[in-house]
């Protein structure tokens, strides 16, 4: 079973600085990955994507990501954070393509930005 | 892009009535649809599978008698919070599968209080 693992439950950061969120997958095959993000009390809006090809995702809003096979990682990362940055972020990894949409989300990390 | 409405983003309603709650694919048709709910600083937990024109499938502890849904055509599905408690009180969230079958697109998310 696929399985997401996101091991810091809050960040806080400096505005400018830059960021890193976590994520570990368990999947059997080559997973479909996924981070997310949402604003309080608001859905989710998709930051990238990864199914194939180049390891290195550029998604919105400056951010990328990496797929790293041999560390079963996915991390999320951004240069200089802005306060509206400021958001829980949530990574995911989807099924095969029998099954589309039936994501495994990770716990979740609360990013806070300070001035 | 894709995108997908849900309605109401409120809702308040007395214990032991029931709770409409709409997805609708705006400008692309969805076959499926995805009904999640999230607890109180936790993550996304998918509740069940919305197929247009046939039975929704639920995930494993999901009480279909409880949590119905209706996928009656190509851009809604609805969940219906039947005979509600305090404890069904969460927020809800909708996603479809857009036309490329690449990406899916979240609705914007249900605060249900049941008091």
């Amino acid at each position: 079973a696929q399985s997401v693992t996101q091991p810091d439950i809050h960040i806080t950061v400096s505005e400018g600085a830059s960021l890193e969120l976590r994520c570990n997958y368990s999947y059997g095959a080559t997973p479909y990955l996924f981070w997310y993000v949402q604003s309080p009390g608001q859905g989710l809006q998709l930051l990238l994507k990864y199914f194939s090809g180049d390891t290195l995702v550029q998604g919105i809003k400056g951010f990328e990501a990496e797929f790293k096979r041999s560390q079963s990682s996915f991390n999320l990362r951004k240069p200089s954070v802005h306060w509206s940055d400021a958001a829980e972020y949530f990574c995911a990894v989807g099924a095969s393509a029998d099954s589309w949409g039936k994501f495994q989300f990770g716990a979740g990390t609360q990013v806070v930005v300070t001035p | 892009g894709a995108v997908v409405s849900q309605h109401p983003s409120r809702v308040i309603c007395k214990s032991g009535t029931s709770v409409k709650i709409e997805c609708r694919s705006l400008d692309f048709q969805a076959t499926t649809m995805f009904w999640y709910r999230q607890f109180p600083k936790k993550s996304l937990m998918l509740m069940a599978t919305s197929n247009e024109g046939s039975k929704a499938t639920y995930e494993q502890g999901v009480e279909k008698d409880k949590f119905l849904i209706n996928h009656a055509s190509l851009t809604l599905s609805t969940l219906t919070v039947t005979s509600a408690h305090p404890e069904d009180s969460s927020f809800y969230i909708c996603s479809a599968r857009d036309l490329g079958g690449y990406g899916y697109t979240f609705g914007s998310g249900t605060r249900l209080t049941v008091v």
